[in-house]
């Protein structure tokens, strides 16, 4: 049973435009949540974070909104770029102790 | 300049050899782990070790092993019990296990 979700496996926008990348998880007790960026061949590259305290996170064009209630995490990505086309992974873990769960990932496409 | 190395970047190997993929580490973190990518799936933990000379089972351990002898270094062996070793394997630290993960650039294994 897969604990993190991302239910779209691809994305395309156009650039300079908004990109929402969703994140889904069923474990009421992960706390703590990661996005990473992900170019073929290359290891993920961490982008942002956020803990279960908050429910927005920004850093430059990159901002995560967390809605416990609802078990969701989306990450905006504005203005989009064509260097942003990449595989965006979710990830979260609860921090009394359990390891990282990644999800499947959903592959972003920046269009000119 | 810190970070994590894997080497090689691309690896072949007959069918029924074993093989030791490298990681190192100059970020000076207590944790790493090591991660299999599959086209289309998520990250998948096989081992992770939290401190030198200590390390657990992932998700995924059947067919592999790993040592932990210094704390810059966590080598994973692919033996030939591992059923399906042709896949992109990463490498990741973190200052502690709940903390945000570093990767390395990864190694493409292919088995013959």
């Amino acid at each position: 049973d897969q604990q993190v979700k991302q239910n779209s496996p691809s994305l395309s926008v156009q650039e300079g435009r908004i990109s929402i990348l969703n994140c889904d998880y069923t474990n009421s007790m992960f706390d703590y949540f990661l996005w990473y960026k992900k170019y073929p061949a290359e290891g993920p590259t961490f982008l942002i974070s956020i803990s279960s305290i908050k429910d927005k996170n920004e850093d430059g064009r990159f901002t995560v909104f967390l809605n416990k209630s609802a078990k969701h995490l989306s990450l905006h990505i504005v203005p989009s770029q064509p260097g942003d086309s990449a595989v965006y992974f979710c990830a979260a873990s609860a921090h009394y102790g359990q390891n990282f769960v990644f999800g499947p990932g959903t592959r972003l496409s920046v269009l000119p | 300049d810190g970070g994590i190395t894997q080497s090689p970047k691309y690896l072949f190997r007959k069918e029924g050899q074993n093989v030791t993929l490298s990681c190192e580490q100059n970020l000076n973190h207590d944790a790493m782990y090591w991660y299999r990518q599959d086209p289309g799936q998520g990250l998948r933990l096989i081992y992770y070790s939290q401190i030198v000379n200590d390390f657990q089972k992932g998700d995924i351990a059947e067919g592999y092993s790993v040592s932990r002898e210094k704390k810059e270094s966590f080598p994973l062996t692919v033996t030939s019990a591992q059923k399906n070793p042709t896949a992109f394997y990463l490498c990741a630290s973190s200052i502690a296990r709940t903390d945000t993960q570093y990767f390395g650039p990864g190694t493409r294994l292919t088995v013959l």
